[in-house]
């Protein structure tokens, strides 16, 4: 069955970049039917939407982050990447790459389990 | 502050029916379909709700979803203790052109 697993670091100094990868496994990142997006939360608050990106590589972001924000997409390699600019203690989140289902539920069907990024000196 | 307003908790007692509430606007809940997750302690979140309604695969019947207007809602009945856990409701905005979700509500089971 698909799963999906964020890599990166876990510790980003402020005003770096913050840079992530989701492999996908068991599956194709190239199907038609999925979009596939960063979703964070930082500790004790809720999910906040980041951006998304189609096996294409179109993209659409959260406004809210735009300026600050790359989602890139390796086919060859299954995966996909977050680049998160100008880091503050404010990104220090939890970061789960997921899934989602255009077709069926135009939802986030499948999740990554989440890796956590400290933003810190 | 979310875009979708959830109370931030709900409790309930083994056996009884809860029901968490999510409110929007006409550019979000108004125009789109409602998806709801479910996040266990120190887990990632689950698609427990999917299009208002319609459970994935695996879910039990005990979970429902109700849309109305720019309102959407989760119904746990026959609840158990491992139903507790953070419930998020979430949505297509056609304003901000992108996936917004509410609060979180933490529910209990007492």
């Amino acid at each position: 069955q698909l799963q999906l697993q964020e890599s990166g670091p876990g510790l980003v100094k402020p005003s770096e970049t913050l840079s992530l990868t989701c492999t996908v496994s068991g599956g194709s990142i190239s199907s038609s039917s999925y979009y596939w997006g960063w979703i964070r939360q930082p500790p004790g608050k809720g999910l906040e939407w980041i951006g998304s990106v189609y096996y294409s590589g179109s993209t659409y972001y959260n406004p809210s982050l735009k300026s600050r924000v790359t989602i890139s997409v390796d086919t060859s390699k299954n995966q996909f990447s977050l680049k998160l600019s100008s880091v503050t203690a404010a990104d220090t989140a939890v970061y789960y790459c997921a899934r989602r289902d255009a077709v069926t539920s135009d939802a986030f069907d499948i999740w990554g389990q989440g890796t956590m990024v400290t933003v810190s000196s | 502050q979310s875009v979708l307003t959830q109370p931030p908790s709900a409790s309930g007692t083994p056996g009884q029916r809860v029901t968490i509430s999510c409110s929007g606007s006409s550019s979000n809940i108004g125009s789109n379909t409602v998806n709801w997750y479910q996040q266990l302690p120190g887990t990632a979140p689950k698609l427990l709700i999917y299009s208002n309604n319609q459970r994935p695969s695996g879910v039990p019947d005990r979970f429902s979803g109700s849309k109305s207007g720019t309102s959407a809602s989760l119904a746990i009945s026959g609840l158990q203790s491992e139903d507790e856990a953070d419930y998020y409701c979430a949505t297509w905005d056609d304003s901000l052109n992108g996936w917004v979700f509410g609060g979180g509500t933490k529910l209990t089971v007492l």
